[in-house]
């Protein structure tokens, strides 16, 4: 049964402190997308990388997020440093571009920034 | 961007049928979308419909899709406890998603 899996599930950490959110697309999906839920915006689109190419990064604050596909089997999704402001759950989805654009999403980091 | 409408909440007896109602604007969305979310989990996708269809069935569910009004439909028949969650409608543009607020369906006994 194949999953997109992301690590960590959990994370607390101090103002000011690096982040890195990990995520494995399935295996064979080319596209791969980190999106950032909260109870006041809903889903917000971070990030889009198309075969490893970031195609789309407008959602992301650029002054201390980064995303990168460092290989087809791992994105990150990084902030630093961060603030109380970047508590939301992260989510990375991966699928294939040319099919029906159908995204299969992970089962989320919960980040809480103190 | 493309704005997708949800009404926010849906209370339905157990047994009933449930109807999710979904609102968008951009008419070119090639696929729509819908996706259930439990407490503590990602998204995870019931269906999708293309936008050539109006109609998909798939066991409980039925989608219904009015192009004119832009209007998508979730329908789940007998419904059970293990339906309650947030439902999302999403619609695509290219290869991005746009998704609705949700709506979170209790289910009562």
């Amino acid at each position: 049964d194949a999953r997109v899996t992301q690590t960590p599930r959990h994370k607390v950490t101090e103002m000011g402190q690096e982040v890195t959110m990990r995520c494995q697309p399935i295996l064979g999906h080319n596209t791969v997308f980190w999106y950032r839920q909260t109870m006041m915006q809903g889903l917000e689109l971070l990030a889009y990388f198309r075969n490893r190419a970031p195609l789309d990064d407008s959602g992301m604050p650029k002054d201390r997020f980064s995303a990168e596909m460092p290989d087809a089997t791992l994105a990150t999704l990084k902030i630093q440093p961060s603030e109380p402001r970047d508590s939301a759950v992260y989510f990375c989805a991966s699928g294939r571009s040319g099919s029906t654009d159908t995204q299969y999403f992970g089962p989320g980091t919960r980040l809480t920034v103190l | 961007g493309e704005d997708v409408e949800q009404s926010l909440f849906l209370s339905v007896r157990e047994g009933d049928s449930s109807v999710i109602n979904c609102t968008y604007t951009d008419s070119s969305s090639t696929y729509l979308y819908w996706y259930k979310q439990e407490p503590g989990a990602g998204l995870q996708l019931l269906t999708y419909i293309f936008s050539n269809m109006d109609m998909k069935q798939d066991q409980r569910l039925t989608v219904l899709l009015n192009k004119k009004d832009k209007h998508l439909s979730l329908r789940i028949a007998d419904t059970q406890t293990g339906d309650s969650a947030i439902y999302f409608c999403a619609c695509s543009n290219d290869y991005k998603l746009s998704f609705g607020a949700g709506t979170t369906v209790t289910v009562r006994a």
